[in-house]
């Protein structure tokens, strides 16, 4: 049974850091793409970032790109999600998912950027 | 700020047929394939439809997925009240290199 399971997420003042982690199990790891998706409190899903197999390939949204890293860990089944300077419009649940089509996803974790 | 359309809602009564439509443009819907999810409230979303019109294993065959040029369409026949959710289609974006998600429907179910 595939599972991702999220953690990190808290309370942050704005202008501050978190690391997200999932951790994956129920499938071999290292053969999919990775990806994370987030929602606002009472909005829709937004696509964050994915990564490659091997992490050679990386790609983000416009609105994350240069505060936001996303990496995994294939000998530990896991992918992470380094967020920096956060903004108030970060709070969100974020959702750790499989390949690129996301087609499993974690149960989330809830990022609050507020002072 | 979403790339791919779709309506706010749609309802229907037990047993009716509703369709969402979801538009697109040439980068995303009219180069690549539709997904589609279902969101049940206070869940993490669910795969529905992958490849435009394949289900994964255990979705009801009630739902069917198509896709004409920049634009895809789910539909739900004998609507059923634990189809309340909210929906959404998704693509790939050749021209963003993002991975872009509709506006989402809500479907109610009378």
């Amino acid at each position: 049974e595939v599972q991702l399971v999220e953690s990190g997420g808290g309370l942050v003042q704005p202008g501050g850091s978190l690391r997200l982690s999932c951790a994956a199990s129920g499938f071999t790891f290292s053969s999919y793409w990775m990806s994370w998706v987030r929602q606002a409190p009472g909005k829709g899903l937004e696509w964050v970032a994915n990564i490659k197999q091997d992490g050679s390939e990386k790609y983000y949204v416009d609105s994350v790109k240069g505060r936001f890293t996303i990496s995994r860990d294939n000998a530990k089944n896991s992918l992470y999600l380094q967020m920096n300077s956060l903004r108030a419009e970060d709070t969100a649940v974020y959702y750790c998912a499989r390949d690129s089509i996301v087609d499993y996803w974690g149960q989330g974790t809830l990022v609050t950027v507020s002072s | 700020q979403s790339v791919l359309t779709q309506p706010p809602s749609a309802s229907g009564t037990p047993g009716q047929r509703v369709t969402i439509s979801c538009s697109g443009s040439s980068s995303n819907i009219g180069s690549n394939t539709v997904n589609w999810y279902q969101q049940l409230p206070g869940t993490a979303p669910k795969l529905l439809i992958y490849s435009n019109n394949q289900r994964p294993s255990g979705v009801p065959d009630r739902f069917s997925g198509s896709k004409s040029g920049t634009s895809a369409s789910l539909a739900i026949s004998g609507l059923q009240s634990e189809d309340e959710a909210d929906y959404y289609c998704a693509a790939w974006d050749d021209s963003l290199n993002v991975y872009v998600f509709g506006t989402g429907t809500k479907v109610t179910v009378l």
